[in-house]
């Protein structure tokens, strides 16, 4: 099974607080879980990603929570700004023959952060 | 250029009718992928290039999608007798090696703007 499941499809918060976009998963193969962020317009844009050995990662106000057991991880956007307001979307992927790395990624996660 | 640039940005065309989408990686990156994102969805993959060879394919719909990359550095997206269907964001992304020995993390995907492709 290919597929990466994402929720919320869209989310509010004010700024400072705490989005949480969860994401699962059902191919025990994949290892590694990259969370990208895309502006109208632009293309999606590396934040942070995790690997399955690894149950936390923070890189500034952005935090991955990975759950091997439940295959689930979640990012988690500390003090957030309105600036935040993108499309998220969770993603993974797995080695083919030492190469591919074609990501497989869930449907988004529009966030809107009010001043 | 510093990233993945695109052209054009904008296509629009009519059914039946081909088209060209042109993708210019990073410079020096010998992993070139195609993804294509319709609306509300995220993006899904449809080929990936180890320098000029099409390493993994399995991602294009039908045989009316090819792509090339015969120097190994600029990628065409070809779409013979457009369809509705195709209408969507093509995107390209590169990435330094594209290869990914056991237990390291795989390197970043950088993506481009993309190419809206509309088909009337």
């Amino acid at each position: 099974q290919q597929q990466v499941k994402q929720s919320p499809q869209s989310l509010i918060v004010q700024k400072g607080g705490i989005p949480i976009i969860n994401c699962a998963y059902e191919n025990t193969a994949f290892d590694y879980f990259p969370w990208y962020q895309q502006f109208p317009g632009k293309g999606p844009a590396l934040l942070i990603a995790i690997r399955p050995d690894v149950s936390e990662k923070k890189e500034g106000r952005f935090t991955i929570s990975f759950n091997k057991s439940a295959k689930q991880f979640s990012l988690h956007i500390m003090d957030s700004q309105p600036g935040d307001s993108a499309t998220y979307f969770c993603a993974a992927s797995y080695i083919i023959s030492g190469a591919t790395n074609k990501l497989i990624f869930g449907t988004g996660t529009l966030l809107a952060v009010q001043p | 250029g510093a990233g993945v640039s695109q052209t054009p940005s904008n296509k629009v065309t009519e059914k039946g009718k081909y088209v060209e989408l042109r993708c210019d990686p990073i410079s020096g990156h010998t992993a070139l992928y195609w993804y294509r994102q319709s609306l509300g969805q995220g993006p899904e993959f449809l080929i990936y290039f180890q320098g000029t060879g099409a390493a993994d394919d399995s991602g294009l719909p039908n045989d009316r999608f090819f792509a090339v990359r015969p120097e190994g550095s600029v990628s065409t997206l070809k779409i013979q007798r457009t369809e509705r269907g195709d209408s969507a964001v093509y995107l390209c992304a590169s990435s330094s090696t594209g290869l990914r020995p056991l237990g390291l993390v795989a390197d970043t995907q950088y993506f481009g703007p993309g190419t809206r492709l509309t088909v009337l």
